[in-house]
């Protein structure tokens, strides 16, 4: 079955601090995965997108990274900010299918 | 450019009655995406159009939710009649290629009491 699995579910960090969100998936094939960020009362908003063949992308304090021999992906923030609070979401793009399949997401909370 | 624009932003009706959601999608974008998020969880696709044609529509419950993209730019969800089980955020999307970038608006919250 095609699935995204995010974890931690929820995490809670300092301002300041470094952060790393997990990302498995058994989606196959696919042939790109991204990273949303959606702030709470809002839609998501595009992080991060590589493709099968990319290890590593950043956008500014983000960086995701791409194993796709292992099936796994993270999104690491640094140097966390108030406004980085807000649920990070998995999508893997499932080529077999047509279908865009989005992980339940990890609550951030960074607190002052 | 102007993002994806959905109306209304909230909505509360008491069960048994109707309710519309519309979506218009960013100008040239092809592909339109009506989804359901429920709290502390992931988007759920309901419909993908592209252009007016209705190329997947497995995840709708037909007995009572219905969507139209009549000229292939705007759309219109309606769910009748709702039930407690609707009450969640209604997100529409769209992308300029079907496995492109998705853009979402910023979702119609409804409550059904």
């Amino acid at each position: 079955k095609n699935q995204v699995e995010q974890s931690p579910q929820s995490l809670i960090i300092l301002e300041g601090k470094n952060c790393t969100l997990q990302c498995n998936y058994t989606v196959s094939p696919f042939s790109n995965l991204r990273w949303y960020k959606q702030d709470t009362g809002r839609g998501p908003v595009s992080l991060t997108i590589m493709t099968f063949s990319e290890n590593t992308k950043s956008n500014g304090r983000y960086t995701a990274t791409l194993d796709a021999d292992t099936k796994q992906s993270s999104l690491h923030i640094t140097a966390s900010q108030l406004s980085d609070s807000a649920s990070y979401i998995c999508v893997v793009f499932h080529t077999g299918g047509f279908k865009t399949i989005f992980g339940a997401g990890t609550r951030l909370f960074v607190k002052a | 450019e102007a993002g994806v624009v959905q109306s209304p932003r909230y909505k509360i009706i008491e069960k048994k009655q109707p309710v519309a959601f519309w979506c218009n999608p960013i100008s040239g974008h092809n592909t339109l995406y009506w989804y359901r998020q429920n709290l502390g969880q992931g988007p759920e696709l309901l419909i993908r159009y592209e252009n007016e044609e209705a190329v997947d529509d497995s995840q709708l419950p037909k007995d009572r939710f219905s969507a139209e993209r009549l000229k292939g730019v705007d759309s219109t969800l309606k769910i009748q009649p709702a039930e407690l089980g609707d009450s969640a955020v209604y997100l529409c999307a769209s992308s300029s290629q079907g496995d492109g970038e998705l853009f979402f608006g910023e979702g119609s919250r409804l409550t059904v009491l």
